[in-house]
């Protein structure tokens, strides 16, 4: 079945860096989906891109669509305290979700 | 707007007993998602509804699980019996139509 790379699995970093995290896959995906997933919770939309190449921005969030349309990028700048959690990636192909492994990130204030 | 409403939050089972979940989806939603998210992993679709007829249920174990959705509104999962390898967080997702659905809370299963 289609599979997503996602890396890395985990990040530890200091309040006020930036923060970049990537998605690949075998597999060509018409939609990259990034999501955020607090403790107890349910995975939140953050950012969706429907077009190879398209760069979206969501306030400290930037995302990419890779030309290929099998890869995908998230970058958050001066990062805060609440933006600890774990993202995931997930690209949508045939009305379905596939969603990468996740990337773990923690703030050391 | 209201979220998606799921229950319990909580099970905790003993292997080959049955288990059973609960998902109200967002009003007005015809598609709703079952995942199942192991830990550490992302969530893995289990079954899709578009109204209340089946679109996808290609990665439910039907040995074991079993879905429905009665008059295309609630939902309920089942596990009978279960395996101590079905402990997991189970995800109800809903959307009016395409993949992009809103999730719930889940349901946090543990098998022991």
């Amino acid at each position: 079945g289609q599979q997503l790379n996602q890396s890395p699995q985990s990040m530890f970093i200091q309040e006020g860096e930036d923060v970049s995290m990537n998605c690949t896959s075998s597999s060509i995906f018409n939609t990259w989906l990034w999501y955020k997933q607090d403790p107890g919770e349910g995975p939140v939309l953050l950012i969706a891109l429907y077009k190879a190449g398209e760069l979206t921005s969501n306030g400290r969030l930037t995302a990419q669509f890779g030309i290929t349309r099998k890869d995908s990028f998230l970058n958050i700048s001066a990062s805060i305290p609440s933006d600890v959690g774990i993202y995931f990636c997930a690209g949508q192909g045939a009305q379905k979700l596939v969603f990468g492994q996740g990337t773990r990130l923690t703030i050391n204030p | 707007e209201a979220g998606v409403a799921q229950s319990p939050r909580y099970k905790i089972i003993e292997k080959r007993q049955s288990v059973a979940f609960w998902c109200n989806p967002i009003s007005g939603h015809a598609t709703l998602y079952w995942y199942q998210q192991i830990l550490g992993q992302g969530p893995k679709l289990l079954i899709q509804f578009q109204n209340n007829g089946v679109v996808d249920d290609s990665q439910l174990p039907k040995d074991r699980f079993s879905a429905e959705r009665l008059k295309g509104v609630d939902s309920t999962l089942k596990i009978q019996p279960a395996k101590l390898e079905d402990s997991a967080v189970y995800l109800c997702a809903s959307s009016l139509g395409g993949a992009r659905g809103t999730f719930g809370s889940g349901t946090r299963l543990t098998v022991v």
